[in-house]
C-alpha cells in the first residue's frame, strides 16, 4: 500500500521561531492535507492542497504541494505556545478513492 | 464548526465484553470513516461507508464491525473486547462534493483490561 514518510518525528523550538516539516511518498497523490491534533482530540484540518505546485496559506501556516506530487511541506511562522500538538500530513490518490493515507506525525513543542 | 460526535469519550472495559462505539454527524454527509490510532502513531483506516447500507473494510484489518442504517449514524462494534483492541478510535465524515475534506470527531479512547 501507499506509505508516507513524515519528518521530523518531533521538534522542540522556542516561541517566535519558524518551523518546517515535510512528507514524502513513494507514489503520486492528487491531494495533500495537513491536520493538527491536540491531546485527546480528533485531528483538525489546517490546509488542503489539490494541485501540484500549489502554495496555500492559512494565517501563519503555509503549505505546498510538490511538483512531483510525491511530497508536501508545512511551514509555521512565528510559533506560539498554542501551536503545540501533533501535525499529520495525509495524501489521497486519484479516482473515486476517498481514502486517506496518513503520515506518522510531527510532535511540536514550543517553549515560551 | 464540524458537527460530528463520538460517545463515549473514554471507556475502560473487561476482556470478553461486547462494546459499541457511537458516531453521529448532523451535516448530512454521505461518507463516514473509522480510524484506529495508537498513541503517538498515525491513523489507520479500519472501516468506511459511502452511504446507507454501504460498508467496506479499510486498510488495517480489524475485528470490529460497523453498520450504516441511517445517514447520520455509523456505530462500531466489538463482539468480544481484548487487550489488543486498546487504542483510540476516531470517526470522520465528509460531504459528497469533490475536494471536501473529512471532519473528525473527538475520538473514543478504549482500554480493555
Amino acid at each position: 500500500g501507499q506509505q508516507l514518510n513524515q519528518s521530523p518525528q518531533s521538534m522542540f523550538i522556542q516561541e517566535g521561531e519558524d518551523v518546517s516539516m515535510n512528507c514524502t511518498s513513494s507514489s503520486i497523490f492528487n491531494t495533500w492535507l495537513w491536520y493538527k491534533q491536540d491531546p485527546g482530540e480528533g485531528p483538525v484540518l489546517l490546509i488542503a492542497l489539490y494541485k501540484a505546485g500549489e502554495l496555500t496559506s492559512n494565517g501563519r501556516l503555509t503549505a505546498q504541494f510538490g511538483i512531483t506530487r510525491k511530497d508536501s511541506f508545512l511551514n509555521i511562522s512565528a510559533s506560539i505556545p498554542s501551536d503545540v500538538g501533533i501535525y499529520f500530513c495525509a495524501g489521497r490518490g486519484g479516482g473515486s478513492n476517498y481514502k486517506l493515507t496518513f503520515g506518522k506525525g510531527t510532535l511540536l513543542t514550543v517553549n515560551p | 464548526e464540524a458537527d460530528i460526535y463520538q460517545t463515549p469519550r473514554y471507556l475502560v472495559i473487561g476482556t470478553g465484553k461486547k462494546i459499541t462505539l457511537e458516531c453521529s454527524q448532523t451535516m448530512g454527509h454521505d461518507k463516514m470513516y473509522w480510524y484506529q490510532q495508537d498513541p503517538g502513531m498515525e491513523l489507520h483506516l479500519i472501516h468506511y461507508s459511502y452511504g446507507v447500507n454501504s460498508t467496506e473494510k479499510g486498510d488495517l484489518s480489524s475485528e470490529s464491525t460497523v453498520s450504516r442504517i441511517r445517514t447520520e449514524h455509523f456505530p462500531l462494534t466489538l463482539e468480544s473486547a481484548r487487550p489488543s483492541h486498546t487504542s483510540q478510535y476516531l470517526c470522520a465524515s465528509s460531504a459528497p462534493k469533490a475536494n471536501t475534506e473529512a471532519f473528525f470527531g473527538q475520538g473514543t479512547r478504549l482500554t480493555v483490561v
